[in-house]
Order: C-alpha cells, then sequence, then structure tokens
C-alpha cells in the first residue's frame, strides 16, 4: 500500500549494531504498529501506539525500542542487532474510531533485515 | 534448529475451482475478524472482514463464513486463478488489537 511506506527496503548489519527502521504513511491514521514476520509464522506485534504520546509493548518488545515523531511517522529501532533479529518487518496503520468495532490495519511493503 | 511453523500449511487448487481456507481462533471474545492476503516480497493485503454479529459477508469473488459455535473462520474464493497464489492470513480483533493466525499458502495450478 503505497500509503505506507517503510525504508529501508533491505538491510545487512552485523551484530551489536544499532539499526533504526522508519515508517511514514499519509492515510492520517492514529493508530501505527511495528510487526515482525519470520519465515513461515504469522505476524507478532512489536510495538504499537495509539496517538503521539501513547506507545505500548507488543507481544516481543525485548531488544526493540520505538519513537513516534509525528502523526505520520514511527520508526523502530534494534538497540544491538543480534542474529535472530533477522526478520521481516512490517509496519501497519489503522483509524480505529470510538463506537466502530473494527481495526483494520493497512500495512507497509516491509523492510527485510539480516543480522550476520 | 528447526523453527516451529517453517512449513505452511499448503493448499493447491486447480485454476477455475473454488478454494477454501479455514482458520480456528482462540477468544470467543473476538467481536471483529479479518482476512489477509500476502503476496511474495509485499506486506499483508486487506481482503474482507466480518463482524461477531454476522455469519456470512460476500465480497467479490470471496466469501468469509463465521462459526462462533466453534471458533471457525473461513475463506471462499470463487474460481481462484493463478493470481490468488499467495499466503492467507486471518486476524481476530477484540477492539484493539489484532491477533493473528500462522497462515496459509495457496497455491494455484494452471
Amino acid at each position: 500500500d503505497a500509503d505506507v511506506t517503510q525504508t529501508p527496503r533491505n538491510r545487512i548489519t552485523k551484530t551489536g549494531k544499532r539499526i533504526m527502521l522508519e515508517c511514514s504513511q499519509t492515510k492520517g491514521h492514529d493508530r501505527m504498529y511495528w510487526y515482525r514476520q519470520d519465515p513461515g509464522l504469522g505476524l507478532r506485534l512489536i510495538y504499537y501506539s495509539f496517538d503521539v504520546k501513547d506507545i505500548n509493548k507488543g507481544e516481543i518488545s525485548d531488544g526493540y525500542s520505538v519513537s513516534r515523531q509525528a502523526q505520520a511517522k514511527f520508526s523502530l529501532s534494534l538497540e544491538s542487532a543480534i542474529p535472530n533479529q533477522t526478520a521481516l518487518y512490517f509496519c501497519a496503520t489503522s483509524d480505529f474510531r470510538r463506537g466502530r468495532a473494527a481495526d483494520t490495519q493497512y500495512f507497509g511493503p516491509g523492510t527485510r533485515l539480516t543480522v550476520l | 534448529g528447526e523453527s516451529v511453523g517453517l512449513h505452511l500449511p499448503t493448499l493447491s487448487v486447480q485454476e477455475g475451482d473454488n478454494s477454501i481456507i479455514n482458520c480456528a481462533y482462540s477468544n470467543s471474545a473476538s467481536d471483529y475478524f479479518i482476512w489477509y492476503k500476502q503476496e511474495s516480497g509485499k506486506g499483508p493485503q486487506f481482503i474482507i472482514d466480518i463482524r461477531s454479529n454476522m455469519d456470512k459477508r460476500q465480497g467479490q469473488r470471496v466469501t468469509v463464513l463465521l462459526n462462533k459455535t466453534v471458533k471457525h473462520l473461513s475463506l471462499q474464493i470463487a474460481a481462484t486463478q493463478p493470481g490468488d497464489s499467495a499466503v492467507y492470513f486471518c486476524a481476530e480483533s477484540t477492539g484493539n488489537m489484532l491477533t493473528f493466525g500462522g497462515g496459509t499458502r495457496l497455491m494455484v495450478k494452471p
């Protein structure tokens, strides 16, 4: 979805390096998410943010940190990358409104990260 | 060692046939369900959704069925085409967050 962009699309790095993955959206959504996908597995939530001042840990936040610089930008950092953080990383956004029983998320194209 | 789930369940269908992809969800309090399609090298794309007060919803060539009694969701694709080849994920929501299933790979044979 071109409304959600991720940079870089591919990154190879070494163990111990600090890495930042960036996500931008033009959908005007308040909510943003970072997921990790490993081969053959579903998506696992790392962090999520319901607005600029609201950041929450997901299922697998250890070893990661995030920053919500603006409504449209949500970055994910690996403080000290390790090989088992090699995965596909997806950013997503949603526009949940009070009274609506729906939280459809729209995904970016993903960043393939390899940690050697 | 090998990661659990490395080998996705795979459904292989002939082009033109109908496909049925199944999903068992875990939370009886989930009130909203979504099917996503993920093509190779791309992010998941929304296909169709259904609320818990419905048992069937139809889209273009796709139908989602919800059986709350047994916590089962299915995606039916009519007249499957090569472009339908992808991994399909179901997701359930309690209103705030989505929980994703492990996915099923659909392969369409010409």
